[in-house]
């Protein structure tokens, strides 16, 4: 099964709003990435969080690692309708090795 | 920078045929491809490392003689759907690091391989 998960697996919000996504994994590790993917797409990176950091922002992304909590968060502000896409988590133990990828949530910004 | 395509990036086969789907870093040499495959509304799953001039690494699961990978050079890894069924059809990703880099993976587009 997936190390990841992903919570909440869908959400819907209105544009202009903030959404949050959860990932928490099970195992200790080096770096955590988050992924988006538009349907049918392939995946584009979004931002590198290491594990010695806790906080990380690029433009009006802001990505959390809590390694007591195995689990980390990604705040989209300012919602836009182009932000529609899935959005991954995936952790590695050691840097440029295998990625494991959380179950996905799918975002909805409603226009 | 750190471009990786893929080709075809979609392709229909009968069952029972064979696919190769092809991966490359355009503007920069990948010691590490790595592919995933995503089924439907659910999340990519690795089947294999690939290393230049080695043999692949499989994850569990995966059937070795099935699915053929070499990574014959820094740009280029291709991936073999051999004798492919109907529950092969799936998107195909690979990825690729950057050699000396930073070891952010950067993907492919992806190929949607459709067997009938």
């Amino acid at each position: 099964s997936q190390q990841g998960e992903e919570d909440p697996q869908a959400l819907s919000i209105q544009e202009g709003e903030n959404a949050t996504m959860n990932c928490s994994y099970k195992t200790s590790i080096n770096n955590l990435q988050w992924y988006r993917q538009n349907s049918g797409r392939g995946l584009v990176h979004l931002i590198l969080i290491r594990s010695n950091e806790r906080e990380k922002h690029s433009g009006r992304l802001r990505v959390t690692l809590d390694t007591s909590k195995k689990s980390s968060s990604l705040l989209i502000t300012a919602s836009r309708a182009a932000d529609t896409a899935s959005y991954f988590c995936a952790t590695d133990r050691v840097s440029g090795s295998r990625l494991t990828f959380g179950e996905g949530t799918q975002l909805t910004v409603n226009p | 920078g750190a471009v990786v395509s893929q080709h075809p990036s979609w392709v229909i086969c009968k069952s029972g045929t064979s696919v190769k789907i092809e991966c490359r870093s355009l503007d920069f040499q990948a010691t590490t491809m790595f592919w995933y495959r995503q089924f439907p509304k659910q999340s990519l799953m690795l089947m294999a490392t690939s290393n230049e001039g080695s043999k692949a690494t499989y994850e569990q699961g995966v059937e070795k003689d099935k699915f053929l990978i070499n990574h014959a050079s820094l740009t280029l890894s291709t991936l073999t759907v051999t004798s492919a069924h109907p529950e092969d059809s799936s998107f195909y990703i690979c990825s690729a690091t950057v050699a000396g880099g930073n070891y952010e993976q950067y993907f492919g587009p992806g190929t949607r391989l459709t067997v009938t």
